[in-house]
Order: C-alpha cells, then sequence, then structure tokens
C-alpha cells in the first residue's frame, strides 16, 4: 500500500502571507506527481503534473518543486487571496494500472 | 478538458436503501473512474468502468456493494447499497485528461452523502 503523506493538515493564514506546505511520497514508487486544487463545492482542479527532478512549475502566485530523490513535492502561494482557499491534494502516479494514490490534502483557508 | 456534471450534488439518507449517482461527460470516454472521500481520508478509487465491459474493482471494494453502469461513452452510475453511516462521503467520478497525461483526472463536483 503506497503512503502519500501531506502536511499540514490545516492551515489558515492572513491575506497576503506566503504559505507552503509539503507533499511526501515513496521514492522507489515514483513516475509522476499530481497537484490539485479542491474548492467547496466544486470540482478538483489540476493544477500541476511534475514528473523529472528538479521540476519546477508555476501558475500565477503558486508554484511547486519536486525532489524524486528524497520523495518530496512543496507547493507554494505567494501573497495569500481569500479565494486561494480550498484543500490541495497531491497524487502520486505509479505508471501502473491507471491509478492515483492521493494524500489526505493540506486544507487552506485564508482571511482578511 | 472535459465537463462532467454529477446528480445529485448532495443527499441524506436512510440506512439500508440505496443511492444512485449519475455522472455526465461532454465528450466520449473510455474510462471513467469513481472515487469516494470519507470524512478525513484521502480520495480513494472504488472502481474504474469501461463502456461494454465490466468494472475493475479496487481491493476492499465489490460489486454487489457498489454497481457501476457504463451504457454509452459519455455516462455512468454508481450506486450505493444497503446503506450504513459509515457510507457518508464524498462521491466523486472522473475522466483521464487524455493518454500522455500521467492520469491526470478531470473530476466531477462530486456528491455529499450523508447515511443516518
Amino acid at each position: 500500500i503506497l503512503n502519500v503523506e501531506q502536511s499540514p493538515q490545516s492551515l489558515h493564514v492572513q491575506e497576503g502571507d506566503s504559505t507552503n506546505f509539503t507533499c511526501s511520497f515513496p521514492s522507489s514508487n515514483f513516475y509522476a506527481l499530481h497537484w490539485y486544487r479542491w474548492e467547496t463545492a466544486k470540482s478538483p482542479e489540476a493544477l500541476f503534473v511534475m514528473t523529472l527532478n528538479g521540476d519546477e512549475k508555476k501558475k500565477g502566485r503558486i508554484s511547486a518543486t519536486l525532489n524524486t530523490k528524497e520523495g518530496y513535492s512543496y507547493l507554494y502561494i505567494k501573497g495569500s487571496q481569500p479565494e486561494d482557499s480550498a484543500t490541495y491534494l497531491c497524487a502520486l502516479y505509479t505508471g501502473t494500472a491507471s491509478k492515483l494514490t492521493f494524500g489526505t490534502g493540506t486544507r487552506l483557508q485564508v482571511t482578511l | 478538458s472535459a465537463v462532467i456534471s454529477q446528480k445529485p450534488s448532495r443527499d441524506i439518507c436512510q440506512r439500508g436503501t440505496s443511492l444512485t449517482i449519475q455522472c455526465q461527460v461532454d465528450s466520449q470516454v473510455t474510462m471513467m473512474f469513481w472515487y469516494r472521500q470519507q470524512p478525513g481520508q484521502s480520495l480513494t478509487l472504488i472502481a474504474t468502468a469501461n463502456q461494454g465491459s465490466e468494472a475493475t474493482y479496487e481491493s476492499g471494494f465489490v460489486i454487489d456493494k457498489f454497481p457501476i453502469s457504463r451504457p454509452n461513452l459519455t455516462f455512468s452510475t454508481l450506486t450505493v447499497s444497503n446503506m450504513s453511516p459509515e457510507d457518508s462521503s464524498i462521491y466523486l467520478c472522473s475522466v483521464e485528461a487524455g493518454p500522455s497525461s500521467y492520469n491526470e483526472q478531470f473530476f466531477g463536483p462530486g456528491t455529499r452523502l450523508t447515511v443516518l
């Protein structure tokens, strides 16, 4: 059973703060890592798919890095806004049987 | 991209009853996936539904409890049978973004189920 862990479980920041959270996974099973944003009552939305060690991807104020050798990825949000409030999920793809293994997510709340 | 709708968006059901969740995609897709997220838990794959064949269930999930239909390339249903409070979850359907997407998924908005 693959173990994908995310920390922290929840985070509460003020508008304008920058923040980051972690996704850890078994490095021996790596093929690709996904990040999703899931706002309440909406569909989870894909943010990034990362495949190469040292990958860094950016979308607006959100960026992510990947270290496949040590088995972790960081998601960064610069200058958090209330609309960033959501649960951020990472998911490991091991290249077998088209299955994603998700972490439990980091719930971010940004207040004014 | 794919646009996915689910019905119902939420429901409150009594123990022992069954609920069928519908998933509609705006384009034809080979595989559709059904997930659930129990409170405090990870999003977990229940089964993969291919059109024209029986669904493939993940370990811990069985057809008698979660029967799936896949009558065509744009539609699928998941039934949660003989419900108990432990079935209270968010249920999502999804499709793969594309053959070279490393299994990136487009998700529906989910069905929030509460079993009393």
